[in-house]
């Protein structure tokens, strides 16, 4: 088993539409919790940093946090074609780890 | 303020040659990751510095990569013999508190072919 596991997509929604990314992570004593952003031949930046159970909203951009379930996710409001690129969920406990990602398109 | 650098961006070699990758982290970062990024997954951590000494090398193929971090500043990582299943995207990566908390900031890549 992985230790942070990504919905395999390819995801595709179209332009205006809510996307939903979703993260399950084995290691129950994580703390912090993490999405890059990737674009094609580009290298991950960060986007979204959640530490505790709930939701935190930034701009479009909202991260859900639910520990007892071990899930984590990402919803993107309103989403643009600049949106497109891999997700990347990254669940550090003692390393970095990330998950494989979710390729995300969306159409004009 | 200037990013992670790296260096080359490119390099392509044939199997059981060498090759090496430079990093420069952010200045003040003491902690510089190095990654592997194999086509369509994830980065996968290879070693982990703290300052200069070594965090976490534990998915390091130490039969053929090395690192090292002099000075706790700049870092190589060095791949000899290289083999087919080597030809990834390196990236180095280098945060301020340690990576668990912090946010990782990461460099350009140095995307690796090995014919």
């Amino acid at each position: 088993q992985k230790e942070v596991e990504q919905n395999s997509g390819p995801l595709s929604v179209p332009e205006g539409a809510i996307a939903s990314l979703n993260c399950t992570y084995s290691d129950r004593g994580s703390q912090s919790f993490f999405w890059y952003r990737q674009y094609s031949g580009k290298s991950p930046e960060l986007i979204m940093s959640i530490y505790s159970n709930g939701d935190k909203e930034d701009g479009r951009f909202t991260a859900q946090l639910n520990k007892a379930s071990q899930y984590v996710s990402l919803l993107i409001r309103d989403s643009q074609p600049s949106d497109s690129a891999t997700y990347l969920c990254a669940v550090p406990r003692g390393k970095s780890t990330f998950g494989d990602g979710t390729t995300l398109t969306v159409k004009p | 303020e200037a990013g992670v650098a790296q260096s080359p961006r490119y390099k392509i070699i044939e199997k059981r040659q060498s090759v090496a990758f430079w990093c420069n982290p952010i200045s003040g970062h003491a902690t510089l990751y190095w990654y592997q990024q194999i086509l369509g997954q994830g980065p996968k951590l290879l070693i982990q510095f703290q300052n200069n000494g070594v965090v976490d090398d534990s998915q390091l193929p130490k039969d053929r990569f090395s690192a090292e971090r002099l000075k706790g500043v700049d870092s190589t990582l060095k791949i000899q013999p290289a083999k087919l299943e080597d030809s990834a995207v390196y990236l180095c990566a280098s945060s301020l508190t340690g990576g668990n908390t912090g946010e990782l900031f990461f460099g350009e890549g140095s995307r690796l072919t090995v014919l």
